[in-house]
């Protein structure tokens, strides 16, 4: 089984629409991460949380909120969807090091 | 701050055909560590590598070669013979220290390189 997983994994929505996107980890670890990709722009982080009680903005987190529900689970939800935010979303994970990152399948949204 | 620059968009090769996939990376930091990762068309983000500030030998596994050159602030990756499986968006990553950047060891990125290897 993957040790961090995401759902949905492709989810088409409309404007103004709100939405979760959630990651559950079974890797122990204390620190969880939210990033957007863009074509051209690589990945950007949006939110991050070093453990339940920590929750931290990222380079682009306006019109973003998380939830750190558990140690082992993170939700990205969109309030009121924009076409902008139409784009591929990863959950990741690290130990306290923070040296290596391990990254979920991804989630396409699509804002129509 | 930091910054990775990934200048070449796209690369297309044929088919055993050695390419190189450059990285260049700013930061103040001494202790830092570069990844490169490889994203298929599936979309997955697959680690490859990990390099530590502090560790500049070269590495090599199977066709993949790394060249980590700290005096030109370069971390170049290098296919050899490449195959149409190598087909990918590559991307290098930038890691630096948590204290001494203020904020979280987050990964910055670079803007990935399209590579394709046609047959």
């Amino acid at each position: 089984d993957a040790d961090v997983t995401q759902t949905p994994r492709n989810r088409i929505t409309k404007t103004g629409k709100r939405i979760m996107l959630e990651c559950s980890q079974t890797k122990g670890h204390d620190r969880m991460y939210w990033y957007r990709q863009d074509p051209g722009l690589g990945l950007r982080l949006i939110y991050y949380s070093f453990d339940v009680k920590d929750i931290n903005k990222g380079e682009i987190s306006d019109g973003y909120s998380v939830s750190r529900q558990a140690q082992a689970k993170f939700s990205l939800s969109l309030e009121s969807a924009i076409p902008n935010q139409t784009a591929l979303y990863f959950c990741a994970t690290s130990d306290g090091t923070g040296r290596e990152q391990y990254f979920g399948p991804g989630t396409r949204l699509t804002v129509t | 701050a930091q910054k990775v620059t990934q200048a070449q968009t796209e690369i297309s090769v044929v088919e055993k055909e050695d390419v190189t996939l450059d990285c260049v990376y700013e930061t103040r930091d001494t202790t830092y560590y570069l990844f490169w990762y490889k994203q298929p068309p599936s979309g997955e983000l697959v680690f490859l590598i990990r390099r530590n500030s502090f560790d500049e030998q070269n590495e090599i596994s199977g066709r993949y070669s790394w060249n980590f050159q700290k005096s030109t602030s370069s971390f170049n990756f290098t296919i050899t013979a490449s195959q149409v499986v190598d087909s990918a968006v590559y991307f290098c990553a930038l890691s630096v220290n948590p204290v001494s950047s203020g904020s979280a060891r987050q990964l910055t990125f670079g803007s990935g390189t399209q590579l394709t290897v046609l047959p």
